[in-house]
């Protein structure tokens, strides 16, 4: 059984670009949650959707969107991209909404974004 | 924001001796969980223990919870090279219709063969 897929895995863009960070969660999975890791930090909180809506917003400006399809991946847009923008993008996929039961998440290996 | 801290940032053991590490945390919570994140690849989950637990116990991994002190513990016993990584707490909190997850800032152990 697959884990949960996040493609690219690398990625160099320029600032002021565009990005589109993918992920395929667990099948099964129906929430999905993205979480920022700067070098040095713990993962923060970017977005969750659950049943394809979106069921929490972390910290960050407007320049950062997610959806969720009809088969539970996700994706998540950076739009004007900044230097700070710089990091480990990672998915984490569950089959709750909520992490109950002793199951927590099952993240994939992220994206390394690097904004030049 | 990071909720949790964690407790030592770096710890330096000898192998097979044991490591702990604690995560102080702010606001009230519905469980806490530790991941594991070997060199900046993805996180692995451990261990989630839920607020009305006190220990809990997985293979070599020991976690407490003192919810009266906002803290907790993980004790790595007879610990390998392979224990190499950093730690995370994660505290969880249902708020608006879905749970919140938010991590400390970790602890990176080196564990010496």
């Amino acid at each position: 059984d697959a884990g949960v897929t996040q493609s690219p895995t690398h990625l160099i863009k320029t600032r002021g670009q565009h990005v589109t960070l993918r992920c395929s969660p667990i099948s099964g999975h129906k929430s999905v949650s993205w979480y920022q890791q700067v070098l040095g930090q713990g993962p923060q909180f970017i977005f969750q959707y659950y049943e394809k809506e979106e069921r929490g917003r972390g910290n960050f400006p407007d320049r950062f969107s997610a959806r969720q399809f009809p088969n539970y991946s996700s994706e998540l847009n950076v739009n004007a991209l900044l230097l700070g923008d710089s990091a480990l993008y990672l998915c984490a996929s569950s089959s709750t909404r909520v992490l109950s039961g002793g199951y927590g998440y099952t993240f994939g290996s992220g994206t390394r974004l690097t904004v030049v | 924001s990071q909720q949790g801290e964690e407790d030592p940032q770096a710890l330096s053991i000898q192998e097979g001796e044991n490591a702990t590490m604690n995560c102080s945390y702010k606001t009230s919570i519905n469980n806490l969980q530790w991941y594991r994140q070997n060199s900046g690849r993805g996180l692995v989950h451990l261990i989630l223990i839920r607020s009305n637990e006190r220990e809990k116990h997985s293979g070599r991994l020991r976690v407490t919870l003192d919810t009266s002190k906002k803290s907790s513990s993980l004790l790595i016993t007879a610990s390998r090279a392979a224990d190499t990584a950093s730690y995370f707490c994660a505290t969880a909190l249902n708020s608006g219709g879905y749970q919140k997850v938010t991590f400390g800032i970790g602890t990176k152990l080196q564990v010496i063969p």
